[in-house]
């Protein structure tokens, strides 16, 4: 079956610092949306991307979907303590009723 | 507008125990359900989805069920319950052909002793 793989795992940086991760896929997808769980809560929706080649920022985030439709990667410029939590990537395929999710990146901000 | 509700928050269960998981959205009609799992620190694991009343696909085989016995409620059960099935259970819901209306409940965190 389709399997997303996202790193890194996890990161602990220093408050201000970017951060980038990202997900590969072995399948092509035709939506990719990125997902930030805060503790003990579920994930919400931060940015979706539906075409091969785009680029969307929402605030500090900028997320953009490889030209091959097999990736994605999301950018937290000037990181905060409030972005402490688990980010998700997932996929969606043309036709199918669900969601393909990455495995999370555990993010830490130290102040 | 839209809301999804889980209950209960927590719950702390003895090996061997039934299990009843709810989840009711409120807001839409003919919704896309899902049930989710996450082992701590862990991924989404897919479980359940719904595409109408009384239509279930199970996506791993395991000790749990789901029904849909309504248009915007989905159960998550169990007969008897393994302390593998500990974790944090999510429901989710989305509008037929649009995937960016997944939507997340906000959890259930099982604890089997």
């Amino acid at each position: 079956g389709q399997q997303l793989n996202q790193s890194p795992q996890s990161m602990f940086i220093q408050e201000g610092e970017d951060v980038s991760m990202n997900c590969t896929s072995s399948s092509i997808f035709n939506t990719w949306l990125w997902y930030k769980q805060d503790p003990g809560e579920g994930p919400v929706l931060l940015i979706a991307l539906y075409k091969a080649g785009e680029l969307t920022s929402n605030g500090r985030l900028t997320a953009q979907f490889g030209i091959t439709r097999k990736d994605s990667f999301l950018n937290i410029s000037a990181s905060i303590p409030s972005d402490v939590g688990i980010y998700f990537c997932a996929g969606h395929s043309q036709g199918s009723y669900k969601l393909i999710f990455g495995s999370g990146t555990r993010l830490l901000v130290r102040p | 507008s839209q809301t999804i509700h889980q209950w209960p928050a927590t719950l702390v269960q003895p090996v061997g125990s039934p299990l009843s998981l709810e989840c009711t959205v409120e807001g839409t009609s003919n919704p896309n359900l899902y049930w989710y799992r996450q082992a701590a620190g862990r991924g989404l694991q897919l479980l359940f989805y719904s595409v109408g009343i009384g239509q279930i696909s199970s996506e791993v085989p395991q000790n749990l069920s789901a029904s849909r016995p309504q248009d915007r409620q989905f159960i998550l059960s169990s007969k008897k319950l393994l302390l593998s099935d500990s974790g944090f259970y999510l429901c989710a819901w989305s509008v037929k052909g649009d995937v960016d209306g997944y939507t997340f409940g906000s959890g259930t965190r099982l604890t089997v002793v």
